[in-house]
């Protein structure tokens, strides 16, 4: 079955830096990546999603990035902001399967 | 608010107890997934349900069982309950089953087992 590997476990940034957490997965018939917020006791929601066609995705401040070659996708956001404060969830689906599988999240601490 | 509800919010049991866990979809999505969180294992997926039957099973101990009713809600049933059950468990659903679709998460359950 699919594998996802995030790094980093941890990352603790200046209000104003920017931010960058990379995946790996490790079947190559995965095409859909989304990426899911989880701020302290609340669900996951969806932030920002990439589907293999295409390399790169931007909405305002986030942005995501995917290598089909090797393999990663990574989520990138600027100007961070102290709300920006959550952990993050990177996932992959399958072709033709609509369950996802996550990696294990990275904790990101905004410093004001 | 995802649109995707479950409840109770907050469950607590002994070892060995019987619990049921509901969801109700978004109006209109058809396929409903169930995932256990624990501080080590991440999002882990238990099992989906497309339009009543079940579509994918994950990580989901002989001990659990779900399904989901002809309204389109769910439940989650996990019997002779161990410490290490205790976690938040989700559910989410999307319209379809295709791989292309949003998946939306329902606010949780937090399950302790003492």
């Amino acid at each position: 079955g699919e594998n996802v590997e995030q790094h980093p476990s941890t990352l603790s940034v200046q209000e104003g830096d920017s931010a960058v957490i990379k995946c790996t997965y490790s079947d190559s018939a995965s095409n859909y990546f989304p990426w899911y917020k989880q701020e302290l006791g609340k669900r996951p929601q969806l932030i920002i999603d990439i589907r293999s066609n295409v390399g790169e995705k931007k909405d305002q401040r986030i942005a995501v990035t995917l290598n089909k070659t090797a393999k990663h996708f990574s989520l990138h956001i600027t100007e961070t902001q102290p709300e920006d404060s959550a952990v993050y969830f990177c996932a992959a689906s399958i072709i033709g399967y609509s369950t996802l599988t996550f990696g294990k999240g990275t904790m990101l601490l905004v410093s004001p | 608010d995802s649109g995707v509800t479950q409840t109770p919010k907050h469950l607590i049991t002994a070892t060995g107890q019987r619990v049921t866990l509901r969801c109700s979809p978004r109006s209109g999505d058809l396929s409903v997934y169930w995932y256990q969180q624990s501080l080590d294992q991440g999002l882990q997926f238990l099992i989906q349900y497309y339009n009543g039957e079940e579509r994918a099973k994950g990580n989901i101990l002989e001990r659990f069982s779900a399904q989901q009713f002809p309204d389109l809600h769910s439940e989650l049933n996990l019997s002779s309950l161990e410490l290490g059950d205790s976690a938040l468990y989700f559910c989410a659903s999307s319209v379809g089953s295709s791989g292309k679709e949003t998946q939306y998460f329902g606010p949780g359950t937090r399950l302790l087992v003492l």
